[in-house]
């Protein structure tokens, strides 16, 4: 089965609001994770990474968080925009080096303006 | 110029035609993918390629088999397609196989009537 999944399927926020969108993993093997953002008719578009090595990583208005004792992965964006409205996956990397990414099931983010 | 480009964009076929969706990266990246989105948004990945080799094929019917004419394409062709093979079709691409981000396509929607 998979090992990547989301805590919240829908998340509804005010616009200029901070979001926090959240993935449960199972394999502590993964060494590397990755969130991305799907806007509706589009492929799945890179927001920031982390490696395992690592508990907290800032981009631009998102950060990543990376709880391994939980194994937990966060994605927080601040000041929430309507431009932000997508779907949001978590992914792993499991394997390695000869790995490759497993995703999660999905957030669908809504901005209210 | 797009980085990861696939054709076509829609698909609509019949059960039993064979089918294929061309993919084409002009990165210079070394491995590619093909992932399958259903309707929940749930992506899973059926194949990757690396330098022309095959290094992962999740298990996906021997009906769809990826063709690598050079590490810049990977195509899916699909045989005896099925209702149930009805998805959006993502080809990716990264520079090295495991723990580094991937760039996708815009997506295929295959109707399978």
């Amino acid at each position: 089965g998979e090992s990547v999944g989301l805590h919240l399927p829908t998340l509804s926020v005010q616009e200029g609001d901070n979001s926090i969108i959240n993935c449960a993993y199972s394999n502590s093997a993964s060494d590397y994770f990755i969130w991305y953002k799907q806007e509706s008719g589009k492929g799945p578009q890179f927001i920031i990474d982390i490696r395992s090595n690592m508990d907290k990583r800032q981009g631009q208005r998102v950060t990543v968080l990376l709880n391994k004792t939980v194994k937990h992965l966060s994605l927080q964006i601040a000041a929430t925009q309507p431009g932000d409205s997508a779907v949001y996956f978590c992914a792993e990397n499991i394997g390695g080096s000869q790995g490759n990414l497993i995703f999660g099931k999905g957030t669908k983010l809504s901005v209210k303006p | 110029d797009t980085a990861v480009s696939q054709t076509p964009k829609y698909l609509v076929t019949q059960m039993g035609n064979d089918k294929s969706i061309k993919c084409e990266q002009n990165l210079g990246h070394d491995t590619m993918y093909w992932y399958k989105q259903d309707s929940k948004k749930f992506l899973k990945i059926m194949f990757s390629y690396n330098n022309k080799e095959l290094i992962i094929n999740e298990t996906v019917p021997n009906r769809f088999s990826p063709k690598s004419p050079d590490k810049a394409h990977l195509n899916l062709h699909i045989n005896s397609l099925e209702l149930g093979d009805s998805a959006v079709y993502f080809c990716a691409s990264s520079q090295v196989q495991g723990a580094t981000e991937a760039f996708f396509g815009q997506g295929t929607r295959l109707t399978v009537v």
